[in-house]
């Protein structure tokens, strides 16, 4: 089965500090990556998608990167600020008109000021 | 942006009774939306897709008589919790995708269910 899988346990870091959090797949490469913010008792928001055929996407102070051989993708937050403190989700999808998204447990990030 | 509005955001309700979630994509039409519930501490679990005009798909282990859902518009899509019990506690969310291949997938806001 196509699982993904993120470290459940919460990372706590220093304000200033980048925080890097890990998503690792299973089975076949998907066709894209995403990660989204998720805070609590609310809906995930949408952050960065990244292709297959893309080794590194930016925006702003976050940068996701997919290493096909690892199986990996890194999330990148520099310079964090405690309002960054959610927990990170990925997602796994697979190309074609009817796209399901697989999503693993998230990593709660903490920054503390 | 776009903006899938989800209403209610918390509902409590007698265990045996129903309960109607809706999710509204407000500035794009969306043929196809997503159902996900999730537990504490626990990752979105898709339950079924809602497609437009047809039959929703759902995910195996879900039941299709207990959730019902209806899309009914482009714009709406509703799940009921029938015959609802305390183990349908939980966080509801629905989710549909904006055109435009960079975005990812909109959702809203979510709805806690308790049953009481």
């Amino acid at each position: 089965s196509q699982k993904i899988e993120q470290n459940s346990e919460a990372l706590n870091i220093q304000e200033g500090k980048t925080a890097t959090l890990t998503c690792n797949y299973t089975n076949y490469s998907p066709a894209y990556l995403q990660w989204y913010r998720q805070d609590p008792g609310r809906g995930p928001v949408f952050l960065l998608l990244i292709r297959e055929n893309e080794k590194e996407k930016r925006k702003e102070r976050l940068k996701v990167t997919f290493d096909t051989t690892l199986k990996q993708s890194l999330f990148h937050i520099t310079a964090s600020q405690p309002a960054d403190s959610a927990t990170y989700l990925c997602a796994r999808g697979r190309s074609g008109g009817y796209q399901k998204v697989t999503f693993g447990i998230g990593t709660k990030l903490q920054v503390i000021p | 942006g776009a903006v899938v509005s989800q209403h209610p955001s918390w509902v409590i309700c007698k265990s045996g009774t129903s309960v109607k979630i809706e999710c509204r994509s407000l500035d794009f039409q969306a043929t196809t939306m997503f159902w996900y519930r999730q537990f504490p501490k626990q990752s979105l679990m898709l339950m079924a897709t809602s497609n437009e005009g047809s039959k929703a798909t759902y995910e195996q282990g879900v039941e299709k008589d207990k959730f019902l859902i209806n899309h009914a518009s482009l714009t709406l899509s509703t799940l009921t919790v029938t015959s609802a019990h305390p183990e349908d506690s939980s966080f509801y969310i629905c989710s549909a995708r904006a055109p435009g291949s960079n975005y990812g997938y909109t959702f809203g806001s979510g709805t806690r269910l308790t049953v009481v």
